[in-house]
């Protein structure tokens, strides 16, 4: 089992333009989730699916879209990139979604806006 | 404002010592607590978790406690290794829903 893996590992960008941070399980998990970790900071709830089909905002959901693809993937887009997405961003899996439950993470994404 | 506090400087331990790590929360009344290990360059590992019914958790040389009414939990590691160097989070769980509120973390440094 590979568990949560995440691609690209790095990404640089230029101020406006777009990409797409993918992000794929393989334990059957129901649940699944994009965090942001920045320096000094906790890591932070960007959006979640709470099962195949449904998506939620998290905590800091603004200039982000995300796509719940199937129950394995869960994407996550920057229409138009601006400094301020500078940051590490994981994608995290759980069975449920329900309380009691640990998440699983994924090796993160490194995302570099200049 | 809620706010969970974790220690921002770095702890320096003796190998074989016991390491201490603090997680301070304030207006949260968390059901559980959760505490990972994140290693450099990689996503945060499960390590132990605490229902707020439970004064103490353990496993092989780890120990969690939760005081809900100091809003507390101490992470030790007991007999440390330089392979525990590493920063350790940790998150809390409300009943409300079902995210994870997490602290910035400790880094915790166990030298030979």
């Amino acid at each position: 089992n590979a568990g949560v893996t995440q691609t690209p590992k790095f990404q640089v960008l230029k101020t406006g333009q777009s990409m797409t941070l993918q992000c794929a399980q393989d334990m059957n998990h129901n649940s699944m989730y994009w965090y942001r970790q920045d320096p000094g900071m906790g890591l932070r709830l960007i959006y979640y699916s709470a099962s195949e089909g449904t998506t939620d905002k998290g905590e800091v959901p603004n200039g982000y879209n995300v796509s719940r693809l199937n129950k394995r993937e869960f994407s996550l887009r920057l229409e138009s990139a601006a400094p301020s997405q500078t940051s590490v961003y994981f994608c995290a899996s759980s069975e449920q979604g329900a309380i009691l439950e640990t998440q699983y993470f994924g090796p993160g994404t490194r995302l570099l806006v200049l | 404002s809620q706010k969970i506090e974790q220690n921002s400087e770095a702890l320096n331990i003796q190998e074989g010592k016991t390491a201490t790590l603090t997680c301070n929360y304030t207006n949260y009344s968390p059901a559980y607590l959760q505490w990972y290990r994140q290693d450099p360059g990689r996503g945060p590992v499960f390590l132990l978790l605490i229902r707020e019914n439970e004064k103490e958790k353990r496993k092989e040389r780890l120990k969690v406690t939760f005081d809900t009414t100091l809003k507390q939990s101490l992470f030790h590691i007991t007999a440390s290794q330089p392979a525990d160097s590493a920063t350790y989070l940790c998150a809390l769980h409300m009943d409300s829903n079902y995210q994870l509120i997490w602290g910035a973390g400790t880094k915790l440094i166990i030298k030979p």
